[in-house]
């Protein structure tokens, strides 16, 4: 397995600002992704994130709304661009160490008021 | 377009009853499936899996069942116990890819 940790674990945020979400790894992994959780609906799939690479975003993600870097095998960012209240969710990292198995961190709960 | 469902956002058992958690598919080339427990201000944590080469899997309490033909799977936990209230989500994907594929989860609560 793998443990994780991600920073912070919740914030408040006024409206147009940007957070930045950071995700800890006890152990090198080349996949990491992003996950976003809605009030109310699935884990949905922001971005995949590998070292050494530009991240991958999923349809109806884009680079400026959420810029993420992954500097090492350790660790990545995400970053929650000019927010809006709509932003409000659980945002989640994953790793994929082993094949067809993936490892959550406990997640970022996020509110833009 | 969600390609897992999960139609059953809540469900509420007795302490010692068998818990029944269902999920639907839609996307045929889906080949792997698995199950995460998530606690309040936990992130998900992997419970059970199967291929779709088995029909069942089982681990302790729980055991997967797998329909392919309906494409339709299911997680029993017997005997259901308080500490397994949880959200349970089920995930799928195709092992020829990364991603998975989640439903919206179910509301497990097991009352004492």
């Amino acid at each position: 397995s793998a443990v994780i940790s991600q920073k912070p674990s919740r914030d408040i945020c006024q409206r147009g600002t940007s957070l930045t979400i950071q995700c800890q790894v006890d152990s090198q992994v080349t996949m990491m992704f992003w996950y976003r959780q809605q009030p109310g609906q699935s884990l949905t799939l922001i971005a995949t994130a590998n070292q050494g690479s530009e991240a991958t975003y999923e349809s109806g993600f884009v680079i400026d709304k959420f810029p993420i870097s992954r500097p090492n095998l350790t660790f990545s960012t995400l970053t929650v661009s000019n927010m809006s209240p709509e932003d409000s969710s659980i945002y989640l990292c994953s790793v994929q160490p082993f094949y067809n198995e993936q490892f959550f961190g406990p997640g970022t709960r996020l509110t833009v008021l | 377009d969600q390609q897992v469902k999960q139609n059953s956002p809540s469900l509420s058992v007795q302490e010692g009853r068998i818990s029944i958690l269902n999920c639907d598919y839609t996307n045929s080339m889906f080949d792997y499936f698995l199950w995460y427990k998530k606690y309040p201000a936990e992130g998900p944590t992997f419970l059970i899996s199967i291929s779709s080469i088995k029909d069942k899997n089982e681990d302790g309490r729980f055991t997967v069942f797998l329909n392919k033909s309906a494409k339709h799977l299911s997680l029993h936990i017997v005997p259901s116990q308080p500490g397994d209230s949880a959200v349970y989500f089920c995930a799928a994907s195709e092992t020829t890819g990364n991603q998975f594929y989640f439903g919206t989860g179910t509301s497990l609560t097991v009352i004492p």
